[in-house]
């Protein structure tokens, strides 16, 4: 069975500007779940997506958005991006909401410059 | 959810039985002990999971003590690509009256598998 896909791979952006990146779940998982990783920061929760709704949302700024499709692919959107931003961004599926049973993809690698 | 400790490295011999132990002694009756580990560069992988009975999949066993206080990740035949680090996580699920907050790494244990 395939696992969870993120694209794109890397990124880099210059400051101001916006991204989206996407994420494609296992089959027949419904629920995707966002993180942001940094050094400094450790793994930090963003966002889970389930049946097209957010279900949940962690503390970062209106700035980080996302959506959810009804074959439960998702996207999140980063705008006026800033040098902080920089990070890897992981998207994780599970079968149900709230479900710490996830299964990450690889990442998405953002610099901003 | 309870906070779990965890030694910050370990090393283990190639093909030998790597042990992890977590401590998370406030931990409450409907929390589950969660096992992740994340190789360098790479998203975090699960591992396993468990209430209150020992578990097995294919990568490994969990061992939690009768009081529910501790556990212990066993990977039976340690290789070389199991060299990462490994997280310990309590969590209520949301079906027994938890929140829908994401996982949360601490430091976690940096396994080091010697050939």
């Amino acid at each position: 069975k395939a696992g969870v896909t993120q694209t794109p791979r890397y990124l880099i952006k210059t400051r101001g500007q916006q991204v989206t990146l996407s994420c494609s779940p296992i089959s027949g998982h419904r629920s995707v779940s966002w993180y942001q990783q940094t050094p400094g920061q450790g793994l930090q929760f963003l966002f889970e997506y389930f049946s097209e709704t957010q279900r949940n949302k962690g503390n970062f700024p209106g700035r980080f958005s996302g959506r959810q499709f009804s074959n439960s692919r998702s996207e999140m959107n980063v705008s006026t991006l800033e040098l902080g931003d920089s990070a890897l961004y992981l998207c994780a599926s599970s079968r149900t909401s709230a479900n710490y049973e996830q299964y990450f993809g690889p990442g998405t690698r953002l610099t901003v410059t | 959810d309870a906070k779990t400790t965890q030694p910050p490295s370990m090393d283990c011999a190639e093909g030998r039985a790597a042990n992890l132990p977590c401590n998370h002694s406030t931990i409450s009756g409907n929390e589950y002990v969660y096992w992740y580990r994340q190789i360098h560069s790479q998203g975090p992988q699960y591992i396993i999971h468990g209430l209150k009975n020992n578990e097995t999949n294919e990568m490994a066993s969990l061992i939690i003590t009768e009081d529910r206080k501790s556990s212990t990740l066993i990977l039976p035949h340690a290789t070389l690509r199991d060299t990462a680090v490994y997280y310990c996580i309590v969590r209520v699920d949301l079906y027994s009256g938890g929140g829908a907050d994401g996982l949360t790494f601490g430091k976690g244990t940096h396994l080091i598998i010697q050939p």
